[in-house]
């Protein structure tokens, strides 16, 4: 079965450069969300996209940006990097906010 | 706010050694919970949806019941393979709030 493919899986970059991950959710998924991770804490909510819309944003900083392409991929942009961006960044997608999301993978972002 | 609390925040058991973990929440109209499983440096893996106090879902050594106020997902002669962290998570608008997860280690 297809599940969410995220892409790169690792990612080094330096302080102040520019990051983006992208996110192809499971075909026929309409909703998309993205969660931070660093080491041993629960997932944080970041944004959200329901049909090419943003439905809900959580902490996310201003340097960061994100959008919901026509074929449904989405893409999380990261400017001047700093060292606490360092996570692990997962895209999960569902078929409605009701029924389960499902995970990629994860992009470990390591900012040196 | 909507919160959801899990304990306790590390479990060890033997192999065979049953348990429970716990998951209580505070939300204003519950529109469904999700268990996930996590291993080290991985998504998270869905294991159960339950919607309604009373619900209850199996598969293999697990099963997650739900009430009110908390969720349970049980342990029932865990085996090793079992350890991982669990979460469980809340649905709101536009989101899932997650809790800070339980990890279990299963000693063979």
């Amino acid at each position: 079965a297809a599940g969410v493919i995220q892409s790169p899986r690792h990612l080094i970059k330096e302080k102040r450069e520019t990051a983006t991950l992208k996110c192809y959710p499971i075909p026929r998924h309409d909703t998309v969300y993205w969660y931070q991770q660093g080491p041993g804490q629960d997932p944080q909510f970041l944004i959200s996209f329901y049909e090419k819309m943003q439905s809900d944003k959580g902490s996310i900083p201003d340097r960061f940006s994100a959008q919901q392409f026509s074929d449904y991929h989405s893409e999380l942009n990261m400017s001047s990097l700093e060292l606490g961006d360092s996570a692990l960044y997962f895209c999960a997608s569902s078929l409605n906010e009701e029924t389960p999301a499902f995970f990629g993978q994860g992009t470990r972002l390591t900012v040196v | 706010e909507d919160q959801v609390t899990q304990s306790p925040e590390a479990l060890r058991l033997q192999e065979g050694e049953s348990s429970s973990l716990n998951c209580s929440y505070t939300v204003s109209g519950l529109r469904g919970l999700f268990w996930y499983r996590q291993d080290p440096g991985k998504g998270p893996e869905f294991l159960f949806t339950l919607y309604s106090a009373g619900e209850e879902k199996e598969k293999e050594r697990l099963k997650a019941t739900l009430t009110k106020k908390e969720s349970f997902l049980h342990i029932t002669a865990p085996k090793p393979e079992d350890s991982a962290t669990y979460l469980c998570a809340v649905v709101d608008t536009g989101k899932l709030i997650f809790g800070q997860g339980t990890t279990l280690q299963v000693k063979p």
